[in-house]
């Protein structure tokens, strides 16, 4: 079955590493999206990406850098440089012949 | 700019009872718009969606929603809880129904017995 694969579930780093999310998917999507998840706070968009070699910050890209050299692939490195990196991440892709977004599974990243 | 509230973050019902999760839109633009539903620690799964077709759209797990242009409204029910209904519940907003969805901030929906 198609769908989007998001690895690992549950990601542990220390203070000061980078660390790299995966993101899969195997619909044909040309679109493909990142966003983090706190409580409270809805989706918040961080990078998207139209198009292979082809990205744009969202509202909230200080601190992550995304790369698309495969259309299926889109993974999202979370740097040193995030403040408060903790949060659940979520990859989600779209096609032009359906309407929405379908999502990944997603990845709980705890730094400590 | 396109925009959504989501009036609630938090709904308590019992089982058995009705659900309505209020969701209210601002676009310049005829709106697509959206309900999916979040499990813990799970993503977002779509459970239904308006596209400019029927007002009173119908989705899974026998919830609907009616889009009423005049009220900028696209509210969620469903005529009776059940437990497995306790979930995250987003309402999004695009103007082309495929691209650029922007998200409320989410109701939590609790069912108790």
């Amino acid at each position: 079955d198609g769908g989007i694969t998001q690895s690992p579930k549950y990601l542990f780093r220390k203070e000061g590493q980078n660390v790299t999310l995966s993101c899969e998917q195997n619909l044909n999507h040309d679109a493909m999206y990142w966003y983090r998840q706190d409580p409270g706070q809805g989706l918040r968009l961080i990078y998207y990406s139209q198009i292979v070699n082809d990205f744009q910050k969202g509202d909230i890209a200080e601190g992550y850098s995304v790369s698309r050299e495969k259309k299926e692939s889109f993974p999202l490195t979370v740097t040193s440089a995030q403040k408060n990196p903790t949060a659940f991440y979520l990859c989600a892709s779209s096609t032009r012949q359906q309407y929405g977004y379908t999502f990944g599974s997603g990845t709980r990243l705890t730094v400590v | 700019a396109q925009s959504v509230t989501q009036l609630g973050s938090h709904v308590s019902v019992s089982e058995g009872a009705l659900v309505l999760l209020r969701c209210n839109y601002s676009s310049s633009v005829p709106p697509y718009l959206f309900w999916y539903v979040q499990y813990p620690n799970q993503g977002l799964q779509l459970l239904l969606k308006y596209t400019s077709a029927a007002t009173l759209v119908k989705g899974i797990n026998g919830f609907e929603a009616e889009f009423k242009k005049s009220e900028t409204s696209f509210h969620l029910t469903k005529p009776s809880a059940h437990m497995s209904d306790a979930a995250e519940y987003f309402c999004a907003v695009s103007d082309d129904g495929r691209t650029a969805l922007i998200f409320g901030k989410g109701t939590t929906l609790s069912v108790s017995s």
